[in-house]
């Protein structure tokens, strides 16, 4: 079946530093993916997302591309902010599938 | 625009007893969806209503949980008896598409402790 797999957290990053949280993915067919982040006492936001090989998602200084021949689906952000400490989780859908299958999320923490 | 809401926002219960949880999707969204996180792990998916009706509920761990959405509107999610291992936050999320095509929205989630 399908699955997500997630760096394993907590990250903790001083603020302006470099971002990378790492994704991969094993999934049937060509899966749509996506970087949901949830920020302290919310619910889940969709970060950025994209749908086909080579695509690249970008939003609030994120990004990350869509890597079929490494099933691959990185995050990174060239310098966080202390308003980026948050949980982040990368999903994906496939097939006819009308449900979301999430890694395990990965906490990150920026100090100032 | 009134976004998902749950309530309770917590809930701490004890074994044995039942719980029900509440989630009102964004209005005119058909597509409701539950999912679960437990013990920090991945979010996983529970079930899925179009309208009134269960579309999947291939991920519903056992008849100890049911849903409902009478109505199509907004949907309960009972736990009857609650187990420890049921711990855990269950987040709902409302689609007026498939999400295929457009976002989800999601709740803030219940956080469900079973003593």
């Amino acid at each position: 079946g399908d699955s997500v797999t997630q760096m394993e957290g907590p990250v903790t990053l001083s603020e302006e530093a470099f971002l990378t949280i790492n994704c991969t993915y094993t999934a049937t067919g060509y899966p749509s993916l996506f970087w949901y982040v949830q920020y302290p006492g919310e619910g889940l936001q969709l970060l950025l997302k994209a749908t086909k090989a080579d695509d690249k998602g970008s939003n609030k200084g994120f990004e990350a591309t869509y890597r079929k021949e490494t099933t691959s689906f990185h995050l990174e952000k060239g310098s966080v902010q202390v308003s980026d400490s948050a949980v982040y989780f990368c999903a994906l859908s496939s097939g006819s599938a009308r449900q979301l299958t999430f890694g395990s999320g990965t906490q990150l923490t920026v100090l100032p | 625009e009134a976004g998902v809401t749950q309530f309770p926002s917590h809930s701490v219960i004890e074994k044995g007893q039942t719980v029900t949880l509440r989630c009102d999707p964004i209005s005119g969204h058909d597509n409701l969806y539950w999912y679960r996180r437990v013990m920090g792990k991945e979010i996983k998916f529970l079930l899925h209503f179009v309208k009134e009706s269960k579309q999947d509920e291939s991920g519903m761990p056992n008849n100890r949980f049911l849903a409902e959405r009478t109505g199509g509107t907004y949907s309960t999610l009972k736990v009857q008896p609650a187990e420890l291992e049921d711990s855990g936050v269950y987040f709902c999320a409302s689609s007026q598409d498939p999400h295929r095509i457009s976002p989800l929205h999601f709740g803030n989630g219940t956080r469900l402790t079973v003593t």
